[in-house]
């Protein structure tokens, strides 16, 4: 166990679904991001929150909405996404955003 | 952009054998770099880090070495154990945007009994 926790761990969504992915750290870290994680792809990072503020959005599509109402917790909203959108979504966090970074688990997503 | 590669996308060892995963990066103003490794169906697992004032550290059964010059990172793993089997990333910190954690694509180590 790491200290971050994400659920679900799997879901399963239609293109017109709307839906959410939690994160929880319990590591009292300041800094909490998204990454994409695709077959044969380097990690690929969606967002980056420190102390609650977005900080980074590297130009992913609005169909993904972050939020992050504290600095233990930080959501993924979907929305009409597309099959090219199914992957691993994982979760990190880190004291500040130069630190070393631990990660949850993670939630396999599939869009039909 | 900073790009952070490793020269064999797979590697298999012999249960036993010392294991070697090679990995090349390209920012030479990166001063922290890390290695990760993923098992299947879990987030990636810190397992050593290094920073640039250093050229080699070792933490249990693994060991990390830093080559500045041709600014190339390794990781070594004694005695390979089948609980080894797993991709593994190494990450460089380029010191360059609010998050500056880059990712290479993974080595998958499979440790053959």
């Amino acid at each position: 166990e790491t200290g971050v926790t994400q659920t679900p761990r799997h879901l399963v969504m239609g293109m017109t679904n709307k839906k959410s992915l939690k994160c929880e750290q319990h590591l009292g870290h300041n800094a909490m991001y998204w990454y994409k994680q695709s077959a044969k792809k380097p990690l690929e990072l969606m967002f980056v929150y420190s102390l609650e503020e977005r900080v980074e959005n590297n130009s992913v599509p609005s169909r993904f909405s972050p939020e992050c109402p504290n600095s233990s917790h930080l959501f993924l909203h979907l929305h009409t996404l597309q099959p090219e959108d199914s992957a691993l979504y994982l979760c990190a966090s880190s004291l500040t955003t130069g630190d070393t970074q631990y990660f949850g688990p993670g939630t396999r997503l599939t869009v039909l | 952009g900073e790009s952070v590669g490793l020269h064999l996308p797979t590697l298999s060892v012999q249960e036993g054998d010392n294991s070697i995963i090679n990995c090349a990066y390209s920012n030479s103003a990166s001063d922290y770099f890390i290695w990760y490794k993923q098992e299947s169906g879990k987030g990636p697992q810190f397992i050593i880090d290094i920073r640039s004032n250093m050229d080699k550290r070792q933490g249990q059964r693994v060991t990390v070495l830093l080559n500045k010059t041709v600014k190339h990172l390794s990781l070594q793993i004694a005695a390979t154990q089948p609980g080894d089997s797993a991709v593994y990333f190494c990450a460089e910190n380029t010191q360059t945007g609010a998050n500056n954690l880059f990712f290479g694509t993974g080595t998958r180590l499979t440790v053959i009994p």
